[in-house]
């Protein structure tokens, strides 16, 4: 039972190009999500879903990109990375009092 | 709609000193409240959860949380610092049908 993974651990980018960041859970649970990190800003929800094929915007949305085409995954894309992209991903899977989080994706846009 | 404020974003504390961490909330109802902890470079562990059943709730290594509704407050303590407590924490809010709502963080530092 892994719980929450993400890949990969780091990554660099240049601005402009492209990636995605994958998220996995095999705790069966519906509701997904996916927030970043600034100093000083705590966490902010980026995106969510509550099931296969339904996704929907968080608090900070822009740039980014979901699907949820089954249940145990949940990839974030950017598109076309900014540096304001640079932060510290995390993943979830759970809702309200049983959230478990992902060990983070940190990323750094040239 | 919920929002947590944490008062201090730095806060710094001896080794064997109580720690507290602030933590005020807004919500129209009753609140399910977090608080999470982060080591360096790690992700976001539980460290404790108010869900509506007793007020005073006890958490991994040594720390408790107090639910007082009359000052929408859910402050963190520890009796006694420890070096290994330096951290992140961060206090968080839920409707539990809902989404978490994070505050901005405290960092803690534990000086011998």
């Amino acid at each position: 039972n892994a719980g929450v993974t993400q890949t990969p651990k780091f990554q660099v980018l240049k601005t402009g190009q492209s990636m995605t960041l994958q998220c996995a859970q095999d705790m069966n649970h519906e509701y997904m999500s996916w927030y970043r990190q600034d100093p000083g800003m705590g966490l902010r929800l980026i995106h969510y879903s509550v099931g296969a094929g339904i996704t929907d915007q968080g608090e900070v949305p822009n740039g980014y990109n979901v699907s949820r085409s089954t249940t145990e995954d949940f990839p974030l894309r950017l598109l076309s990375a900014a540096p304001s992209q640079t932060s510290v991903y995390f993943c979830a899977a759970g809702l309200g009092n049983e959230q478990f989080f992902g060990p983070g994706t940190r990323l750094t846009v040239l | 709609a919920q929002s947590v404020t944490q008062l201090g974003s730095h806060v710094s504390v001896s080794e064997g000193a109580l720690v507290l961490l602030r933590c005020n909330y807004s919500s129209s109802v009753p609140p399910y409240l977090f608080w999470y902890v982060q080591y360096p470079n790690q992700g976001l562990q539980l460290l404790l959860k108010y869900t509506s059943a007793a007020t005073l709730v006890k958490g991994i290594n040594g720390f408790e949380a107090e639910f007082k509704k009359s000052e929408t407050s859910f402050h963190l303590t520890k009796p006694s610092a420890h070096m290994s407590d330096a951290a992140e924490y961060f206090c968080a809010v839920t409707l539990n049908t809902d989404k978490l709502i994070f505050g901005t963080g405290t960092r803690l530092q534990v000086f011998p």
